[in-house]
């Protein structure tokens, strides 16, 4: 199995730039999850996609962030314009089914920094 | 809503002595708990959970936890650590109904020398 993959594994880019981060989860998978990882705020999650379909966008922080997933094997998470408070470790994972017993398998996440 | 704490934000221990990582959690009518790994740049994995049944959950590379309700603790232990241990361990429980929404403690750094 390859795992949960994300890419690119690291960004820099400019304040004001737009950023797009991706992921292919695990085949079979149809629960998906973005979450962002900081120093201050730990691990948080962004948003959860099941069947493709967004369920829960609570996490996303303002209306800069945008997640889509137009098929079951490819989801992007995008921040226009950036600023640099973006800077973070932004983790993918996915699970067979979303339910609360399931295991999350995390790709090993995009390290953003906004300059 | 649920909340995790892990008070311990750095724990050193030589190689080859036992280690317990403290986690507690927020009481609910019914709690699923995790303990996840991550280590230095690489994403998470599962060390192990806590469903229902024996309070005592074995997991992987020799860790295991055991389910206090009681206590709302879910501390995570190993007998002998390896060099090879050194990593964040986070805890999570599985919030609310519905779709599985992990809240995650703040994580305990495991130091391990020789």
């Amino acid at each position: 199995d390859a795992g949960v993959i994300q890419s690119p594994r690291h960004e820099v880019t400019e304040m004001g730039q737009e950023v797009t981060l991706r992921c292919k989860p695990i085949s079979g998978h149809n629960s998906l999850f973005w979450y962002r990882q900081t120093m201050m705020r730990g691990l948080e999650l962004l948003i959860y996609f099941n069947n493709n379909v967004p369920i829960d966008d609570s996490g996303m922080p303002e209306d800069r962030f945008s997640a889509k997933m137009p098929n079951a094997s490819f989801s992007t998470l995008k921040i226009q314009p950036s600023e640099p408070r973006d800077s973070a470790v932004y983790f993918c994972a996915s699970s067979q089914s979303g339910q609360r017993t399931d295991t999350q398998y995390f790709g090993p996440g995009t390290r953003l920094t906004v300059l | 809503a649920q909340s995790v704490t892990q008070l311990d934000s750095q724990v050193p221990v030589f190689e080859e002595a036992p280690v317990e990582l403290r986690c507690n959690y927020s009481s609910s009518v019914s709690v699923y708990l995790f303990w996840y790994v991550q280590y230095p740049n690489q994403g998470l994995q599962l060390l192990l959970k806590y469903l229902s049944g024996s309070t005592l959950v074995k997991g992987i590379n020799g860790f295991e936890a055991e389910f206090n309700k009681s206590q709302t603790s879910f501390h995570l232990r190993k007998p002998s650590v390896h060099i090879s241990d050194t990593a964040e361990y986070f805890c999570a429980v599985s919030e609310g109904t519905g779709f599985q929404k992990l809240v995650f403690g703040t994580g305990t750094r495991l130091l391990v020398s020789p």
